[in-house]
C-alpha cells in the first residue's frame, strides 16, 4: 500500500513561469490537503480537498494560486508566475474522512531562481 | 492559530524517556489532542492522538490531564532517530490541522 505520493520532489522555476505540483493520496483515501513550510518555518495550511471539491481554501495565498482534484488523477497545486517568495516546500497529505489523522507525502521542494 | 503553548526546545539522553508537555488551556469538548514530529525537513509523521483518556501505541504513550488543559507525550526509549520537531495540534473533529511551532527534541 503506497502512501502519498508528491511529485516532482524537487522542482526548478524561473521567475514568471508556472509550477505544477501533484499529490496521490493513500489508496482509499478522498480527502487531500496542501501545506506549504517556507525555510526555517512551520507548516502553513493551504487548502483543503476533496474529490472535484475544493472544501476550505483559507489558507490560499488570493492570486498565482489554484488546486484541483478531479474526479480522476492526482491533486494538483498550481502556482502561476512564480516569484522568489514562492520558494518553499510544498506538502501534500490524506485521510480517509474527518477525525482521522493525516499521512503526509514526502514533499516537493520548490525553488524559484 | 495554534491553540497550544510548548517549549521551544529539549534535550534526551538516548535510552531514556522523553517527556514532551503541550499546554492548551483553551481545548473545546470536542477537539482531539494530535500530536506529529517532523524529522528534518521531511513531511511530517503522524504519531498519536486522543480526547480524554490516555493513549499508547508502538511509538509513543499521550497522558491528557483531567481537565483536557494540558497533555504529554511520552517516547519511552529516545533514540537518535526521535531527534525531530514535535508539534502538539489541538483539532475540532471535522476541521482541518493547524501546525504551530513545536518542540524541536535533540536527542544525545
Amino acid at each position: 500500500n503506497a502512501g502519498v505520493m508528491q511529485n516532482p520532489r524537487h522542482l526548478v522555476r524561473r521567475r514568471g513561469q508556472e509550477a505544477r505540483l501533484r499529490c496521490s493520496p493513500m489508496k482509499g483515501h478522498s480527502h487531500v490537503y496542501w501545506y506549504r513550510q517556507l525555510p526555517e518555518e512551520g507548516l502553513k495550511f493551504m487548502v483543503y480537498l476533496q474529490k472535484e471539491n475544493i472544501i476550505d481554501e483559507s489558507g490560499m495565498p488570493k492570486e498565482r494560486f489554484s488546486a484541483e482534484f478531479p474526479k480522476e488523477g492526482p491533486s494538483i497545486l498550481r502556482i502561476q508566475q512564480v516569484v522568489r517568495g514562492d520558494s518553499a516546500a510544498y506538502f501534500c497529505a490524506s485521510s480517509p474522512g474527518d477525525n482521522y489523522g493525516y499521512t503526509f507525502g514526502s514533499g516537493t521542494r520548490l525553488t524559484v531562481v | 492559530d495554534a491553540k497550544t503553548t510548548q517549549p521551544p526546545s529539549m534535550d534526551c539522553a538516548e535510552g531514556r524517556a522523553a517527556n514532551l508537555p503541550c499546554n492548551h488551556s483553551t481545548i473545546s469538548g470536542n477537539e482531539y489532542v494530535y500530536w506529529y514530529r517532523q524529522i528534518h525537513s521531511q513531511g511530517p509523521q503522524y504519531i498519536i492522538h486522543g480526547l480524554k483518556n490516555n493513549e499508547t501505541n508502538e511509538m509513543a504513550s499521550l497522558i491528557i490531564t483531567e481537565d483536557r488543559k494540558s497533555s504529554t507525550l511520552i517516547l519511552p526509549h529516545a533514540t537518535l532517530r526521535d531527534t525531530a520537531v514535535y508539534y502538539c495540534i489541538v483539532r475540532p473533529q471535522t476541521d482541518k490541522l493547524i501546525f504551530g511551532t513545536g518542540t524541536r527534541l535533540q536527542v544525545f
